[in-house]
């Protein structure tokens, strides 16, 4: 079955300091996708990344960088050099690869990150 | 200007009433979702669909019930049966796996927030 944890439920840094989210996913299927999304205080989810199994190289967009890692079942979120405006909650979801158009997307628990200034 | 609308925003409702929680896109999606969110529990999925009429549950149907008569809209209804429904609910769509380089992501609409009172 799959599942996703972010054991982390709450991280508070101070502006400026790099910060990493941490996700551990459990699935069956040697073909899935991973993906990160983010939560503001205005509630509407933002898409962040996907990431498929057969692409184990890590990804950087400015100061955000992703982890994948196989071997531990991990895709570790990275924010460097972070900013009030990174406050929000994280989540990790995993798609398990159907033939159909639509596969059952699970998300973790979340993380909520709060930058103080 | 495409997206995902749903309504209402805010809902109030008695024990033991059936109230529906409207989802429309024009985004010419396939796939669509509907996810609950608790504090502290993250998103859990209550049913999603890949196709017109039909539809598969999620990890916490019991209490739900949801129809796919046209492409564009995913009702979902909460029924007297959910024990404990006062929840976030949010609905997504997206073109599936096969859908390019955005291929999976889902697309999130404001949320509702329905309170039994």
């Amino acid at each position: 079955a799959q599942k996703v944890t972010q054991a982390q439920t709450e991280i508070s840094v101070v502006e400026k300091e790099d910060v990493t989210l941490d996700c551990v996913y459990e699935t069956r299927d040697t073909t899935y996708y991973l993906f990160w999304y983010k939560q503001p205080p205005s509630g509407e989810l933002v898409f962040l990344i996907r990431r498929n199994s057969f692409d184990e190289q890590n990804e950087i967009s400015g100061r955000y960088s992703w982890n994948f890692q196989k071997s531990t079942s991990s895709f570790n979120f990275t924010i460097t050099a972070s900013q009030v405006v990174d406050s929000a909650v994280y989540f990790c979801a995993l798609s398990e690869a159907g033939y159909s158009s639509a596969s059952k997307i699970i998300f973790g628990s979340g993380t909520r990150l709060s930058i103080r200034p | 200007d495409g997206g995902i609308t749903q309504s209402p925003k805010y809902l109030f409702r008695k024990e033991g009433q059936n109230v529906t929680l409207s989802c429309e896109q024009n985004l010419n999606h396939d796939a669509m979702y509907w996810y609950r969110q608790d504090p502290g529990q993250g998103l859990r999925l209550i049913y999603y669909s890949q196709i017109v009429n039909d539809f598969q549950k999620g990890d916490i149907a019991e209490g739900y019930s949801v129809s796919r008569e046209k492409k564009e809209s995913f009702p979902l209804t909460v029924t007297s049966a959910q024990k404990n429904p006062t929840a976030f609910y949010l609905c997504a769509s997206s073109t599936g796996l096969a859908g390019g380089l955005r291929a999976g992501e889902l697309f999130f609409g404001e949320g509702s927030r329905l309170t039994v009172l």
